[in-house]
């Protein structure tokens, strides 16, 4: 079946530290690949995606690429900030549905 | 920027009881869904909707659920009659169009709370 499994959190960093959250997929096809990310009392926000094989996507600072040979989209960014705490869902999209991970909650300190 | 609405933020009812949640979707978008996330655990698809018509339904969109447009503007989901474990975030979403390269817009949730 189609599944995410992202790495379990929480997180814990140091502001300007570098960030990797790794997230691999199954999924029969080709799927379409997102990261959205839940600040605080908000809803679902989208961060970036990847529609395509070798797609990278960006925003904001952070980067996936669409890995197929190894099924993975994990999440970089460079330098976080203390305003990029918040929860992180790597996701999939088959058919009508979006398939998420369980989310990874990302702390950074001062 | 267009953005999905959702109201209440927060509803709380007894078990037994029906409630409705109400969403209204980006305005040129034609596809809608409806998420839930129970506390601690995954975004779980619920439902999706086009054309005034079910598409696509997950094993947990049993009878008690139901999905309408009953207006251009708002999509609402009804559950009949509430149990403890219908406590959940609830998310509507809406896309442009349904290929699977579409961005799906989420809203901020209602917290439905069943006492």
């Amino acid at each position: 079946g189609n599944s995410v499994t992202q790495m379990e959190g929480p997180v814990t960093l140091s502001e300007e530290a570098f960030l990797t959250i790794n997230c691999t997929y199954t999924a029969t096809g080709y799927p379409s690949l997102f990261w959205y990310v839940q600040y605080p009392g908000e809803g679902l926000q989208l961060l970036l995606k990847a529609t395509k094989a070798d797609d990278k996507g960006s925003n904001k600072g952070f980067e996936a690429t669409y890995r197929k040979e190894t099924t993975s989209f994990h999440l970089e960014k460079g330098s976080v900030q203390v305003s990029d705490s918040a929860v992180y869902f790597c996701a999939l999209r088959r058919d009508d549905k979006i398939i998420f991970g369980k989310g990874t909650r990302l702390h950074i300190l001062p | 920027e267009p953005e999905v609405t959702q109201t209440p933020s927060h509803q709380v009812t007894q078990m037994g009881q029906e409630v409705i949640l109400r969403c209204v979707p980006i305005s040129n978008h034609l596809y809608f869904y409806w998420y839930r996330q129970i506390l601690g655990q995954k975004v779980e698809f619920l439902v999706s909707f086009y054309n005034n018509e079910i598409s696509e339904k997950s094993e947990i969109f049993d009878d008690q659920f139901s999905v309408e447009r009953p207006d251009g503007s708002n999509f609402t989901l009804k559950i009949r009659s509430t149990k403890l474990e219908d406590s959940a975030m609830y998310f509507c979403a809406s896309s442009e169009a349904g290929v699977r390269t579409d961005t799906q817009y989420f809203g901020p949730g209602t917290r439905l709370t069943v006492l």
